[in-house]
């Protein structure tokens, strides 16, 4: 079972911010806030991950709480072409498990 | 142009039939990864190897073999064992196994057996 908590969707205009949260209450101190994203049927797309720290890079930014119990990825202009599953996962390497995620639909 | 290439797209095979699915990086990542992917679902890891000729069960590896005779390779087979092997597989690979590192995923093998 996946151990993070995600919306099953989202939508969110075009130009605007989507901001997607997720809930990973039970991460250990050494365990990574990790988000890919997967365009339909294809392979899933690392875009950013972080540990204690906000993290930006091209892509988004990762926006992770005090207590390491949650974060927020955030598409600072959402395009349709950002239309996918978002998937938060807390963890790396071997341990990585892909939950459902969340389904964002960017509208014009 | 570094990346990770699974072939074919798309495979047809008959109930019965061993299959294999092939998964090569020329990334020189030491780590590589097989998962499913069931329609709606998220993704299931069925191996994963941490470096050549070593590789260990995931959460689903029943019906399935893999070998890593070299470090750019890591073909799946799915055998007949396998009750329900139509799904979508997913080959991926990392720096490490370790959980620092993020995956870098292929584009898919859709896979179905009738």
């Amino acid at each position: 079972d996946a151990k993070t908590t995600q919306p099953p969707s989202m939508d969110c205009a075009e130009g605007r911010a989507a901001n997607l949260p997720c809930n990973h209450s039970t991460i250990s101190g050494n365990e990574y806030v990790y988000w890919y994203r997967q365009i339909h049927s294809q392979g899933p797309q690392y875009i950013i991950h972080g540990l204690k720290n906000n993290e930006t890079n091209e892509m988004a930014s990762l926006i992770i709480t005090e207590d390491r119990k949650s974060s927020t990825l955030i598409l600072p202009h959402a395009t349709l072409r950002d239309t996918a599953v978002y998937y938060c996962i807390n963890s790396g390497g071997f341990k990585t498990i892909f939950g459902a995620g969340t389904r964002l639909f960017v509208k014009a | 142009d570094g990346g990770i290439t699974q072939s074919p797209k798309y495979l047809f095979r008959k109930e019965g039939q061993n299959v294999t699915l092939s998964c090569e990086q020329n990334l020189n990542h030491d780590a590589m990864y097989w998962y499913r992917q069931d329609p709606g679902q998220g993704l299931r890891l069925i191996y994963y190897s941490q470096i050549v000729n070593d590789f260990q069960k995931g959460d689903i590896a029943e019906g399935y073999s893999v070998s890593r005779e070299k470090k750019e390779s890591f073909p799946l087979t799915v055998t007949s064992a396998q009750k329900n092997p139509t799904a979508f597989y997913l080959c991926a690979s990392s720096i490490s196994a370790t959980l620092s590192y993020e995956q870098y995923f292929g584009p898919g093998t859709r896979l179905t057996v009738t």
